[in-house]
């Protein structure tokens, strides 16, 4: 099963941090948890993934638990431009297909 | 290096007719994946192609086919088009198959009206 959870949708100021949390309570060891975002009228685009420890780069920082059952993507600075639906996935091991939950749907507040 | 590239980017075609949809992924990607994105079922996955075979087939009717060249190119065909056919056809390729670690890069996407 490679159901994830996450809120709905989330509010965030502009120029604060935003913390976007997902539950994956059913990952196997050696899966990675990705996280992309779509844009409005645009195709997703990937954010960031990681398999154990924290990773980060230059568009967010994924913070993974030691249990790894959850994860959060951190935006350190959102801008109105990081507005958009985010998703939170576990790819399947037996091809690259993706299973897309709703994601959260980010609104940031100028 | 060029992105992925759909064509057409919106296309309106009627009831019964087919459509065919067309994908160049990254230079040196092999695997292609398609999907279908509505507003009620939100983004779904179609079918994956690497090496020119299909690897995986999400749920959806025998209508809707698709087929990669040998250049990695890849075209998605839907035949006998129903209204709720009418969607965001998106496009993904990726650098392997198989592999949980790999990253999916999309195309904008391909609008499909059916009147």
């Amino acid at each position: 099963d490679a159901k994830t959870t996450q809120p709905n949708s989330m509010e965030s100021n502009e120029e604060e941090p935003v913390h976007l949390p997902c539950n994956h309570s059913t990952i196997s060891g050696t899966d990675y948890i990705h996280w992309y975002r779509q844009l409005p009228s645009q195709g997703p685009e990937y954010v960031i993934h990681g398999l154990t420890s924290n990773v980060n780069n230059r568009m967010a920082s994924l913070a993974i638990a030691e249990d790894r059952k959850s994860s959060t993507l951190i935006l350190h600075r959102a801008t109105l431009r990081d507005a958009a639906v985010y998703y939170c996935i576990r790819p399947s091991n037996a091809g690259n297909m993706l299973t897309f939950g709703g994601g959260t749907r980010l609104m940031v507040k100028p | 290096k060029a992105g992925v590239t759909q064509t057409p980017r919106y296309l309106i075609k009627t009831r019964g007719q087919q459509v065919t949809l067309s994908c160049s992924p990254i230079s040196g990607h092999r695997s292609v994946s398609w999907y279908q994105q509505t507003p009620g079922q939100g983004l779904q996955f179609l079918f994956e192609y690497f090496s020119e075979t299909q690897r995986n087939k999400g749920n959806f009717p025998g209508r809707f086919s698709g087929r990669q060249f040998s250049n990695s190119r890849s075209e998605m065909n839907v035949s006998t088009l129903e209204l709720g056919d009418s969607a965001l056809y998106l496009c993904a390729s990726s650098l392997s198959f198989g592999a949980t670690k790999n990253i999916q890069y999309f195309g904008a996407g391909t609008r499909l009206s059916v009147l």
